[in-house]
């Protein structure tokens, strides 16, 4: 089955300074690779994703790069703010027969934004 | 619009006892997905149904059941409680079970086992 690691497990920055988290993968048919922050007490909220036909996607201050030769993919975040605070997930999918829908996370990243 | 609801938010229970949670999904969402999540790790796919029908099923025992109703709401059960099951349990709808249909969860239901 899929093998999901994400680095680092935890991350601690400067407000303003640049954050960005890797997320690597096993199985070379996943074609889908969003990226989930979750805050305390909340849910995991899909924040960006991108499909294996696009390298790099940006959305303001967050962008997603895909290298599926390596089989990683990496959460940018800019000019971060406290807010950006929280457990950020990736979860790469992959269609096939009984796969389609069900996610497999990373084992998450805790982001640190200090004022 | 509303998000996807979950109740109750949080329920505390015995070892040996049932739970059912319940999950609303997003108005227009046909796809219902259930994750469990033990404190400090991601979430772990459980079941996911769509048009009352289980589409896909992840490694969890026969304890744990769920269905899916005409107006799409899903419910989770857990039977014969265990310690090990407590847990954030996360529902998550989409319109549909195609990869890369984004999904949307809920807040979760905190189940507690004393």
């Amino acid at each position: 089955g899929e093998n999901v690691e994400q680095h680092p497990s935890t991350l601690s920055v400067q407000e303003g300074d640049s954050a960005v988290i890797k997320c690597t993968y096993s199985d070379s048919a996943s074609n889908y690779f969003p990226w989930y922050k979750q805050e305390l007490g909340k849910g995991p909220q899909l924040i960006i994703d991108i499909r294996s036909n696009v390298g790099e996607k940006k959305d303001q201050r967050i962008a997603v790069t895909l290298n599926k030769t390596a089989k990683h993919f990496s959460l940018h975040i800019t000019e971060t703010q406290p807010e950006d605070s929280a457990v950020y997930f990736c979860a790469p999918d992959r269609e096939g027969s009984g796969n389609t829908g069900k996610l497999i996370f990373g084992q998450g990243t805790t982001l640190q934004v200090k004022p | 619009d509303a998000g996807v609801t979950q109740s109750p938010t949080h329920l505390i229970k015995t070892r040996g006892q049932h739970v059912t949670l319940r999950c609303s999904p997003i108005s227009g969402h046909k796809s219902v997905s259930w994750y469990q999540q033990v404190l400090g790790q991601g979430p772990q796919f459980i079941f996911q149904y769509y048009e009352k029908e289980e589409r896909g099923r992840g490694n969890f025992p026969d304890r744990f059941s769920a269905r899916q109703f005409p107006n799409y709401s899903s419910e989770l059960n857990v039977n014969a409680l265990l310690l090990g099951d407590s847990a954030l349990y996360l529902c998550a709808s989409s319109p549909w079970t195609a990869v890369g249909q984004p999904q949307h969860f809920g807040d979760g239901t905190r189940l507690s086992i004393l």
